[in-house]
């Protein structure tokens, strides 16, 4: 059984277009994530949800917009695609702890978007 | 954004070398520090993780140091072979107040055959 899945696994789109990924995880975890990972694989968070509430949000453009509608799916949503949104995004998700403490994190298969 | 720090940014080793990576920690509250693996179109996965009241751990071919005083933890690969090339990541909290952890530069290690 795949324990984090995302989809799709590529994209390819047009500037200006709207696009959303869907992330699902079966491990029963309190804490999803987004990444996004550029060309040249740095990894750079850009959201965190924890049982469905926004913990984590960097400096992310407005035209990225995280859903959570339950604490076992974390959908992002893209308005007005640019070419500089081009990179893999990774879902990920983990049994968050507190007080200096956490828990390995899951990682999706990644999903490859391509800006034209 | 990026607040932890790794090093080498890349590594190219013989089969049976012993690559090292390096990672710099800020946050003396935290108390896991993972390293994560990623092949090429994967997701990166976790390879070995330490809590900071060992000072190594060991897990197959695949060692973390762990030094407290100077804030650092490292990779040790032992007999590296070539399907250990891929890029490694290690994470930590980037400051003393955070918590949440962020991922190294990371390390794309070539192992020669």
């Amino acid at each position: 059984d795949t324990a984090v899945s995302q989809t799709p696994k590529y994209l390819v789109t047009q500037m200006g277009n709207d696009k959303s990924i869907k992330c699902e995880q079966n491990l029963g975890h309190d804490t999803m994530y987004w990444y996004k990972q550029d060309s040249k694989k740095f990894l750079k968070i850009m959201f965190s949800y924890n049982n469905k509430e926004l913990i984590i949000n960097e400096t992310v453009p407005n035209r990225f917009s995280p859903k959570s509608p339950d604490k076992a799916h974390l959908n992002l949503h893209i308005n007005s695609l640019e070419l500089g949104d081009s990179a893999v995004y990774f879902c990920a998700s983990s049994q968050r702890a507190t007080g200096g403490r956490t828990d390995t994190q899951y990682f999706g298969p990644g999903t490859r978007l391509t800006v034209l | 954004q990026q607040q932890v720090k790794q090093s080498p940014q890349s590594l190219i080793v013989q089969k049976g070398g012993i690559p090292i990576i390096n990672c710099a920690y800020e946050n003396t509250a935290f108390d896991y520090f993972p390293w994560y693996q990623q092949f090429p179109g994967k997701g990166p996965a976790l390879l070995i993780a330490i809590r900071p009241d060992v000072s190594e751990k060991k897990e197959g071919r695949f060692t973390i140091s762990f030094n407290k005083s100077a804030k650092q933890f490292s990779l040790h690969i032992m007999d590296s072979q070539p399907g250990d090339s891929a890029t490694y990541f290690c994470a930590a909290p980037p400051d003393d107040n955070n918590n949440d952890m962020r991922f190294g530069a990371g390390t794309r290690l070539t192992v020669k055959p």
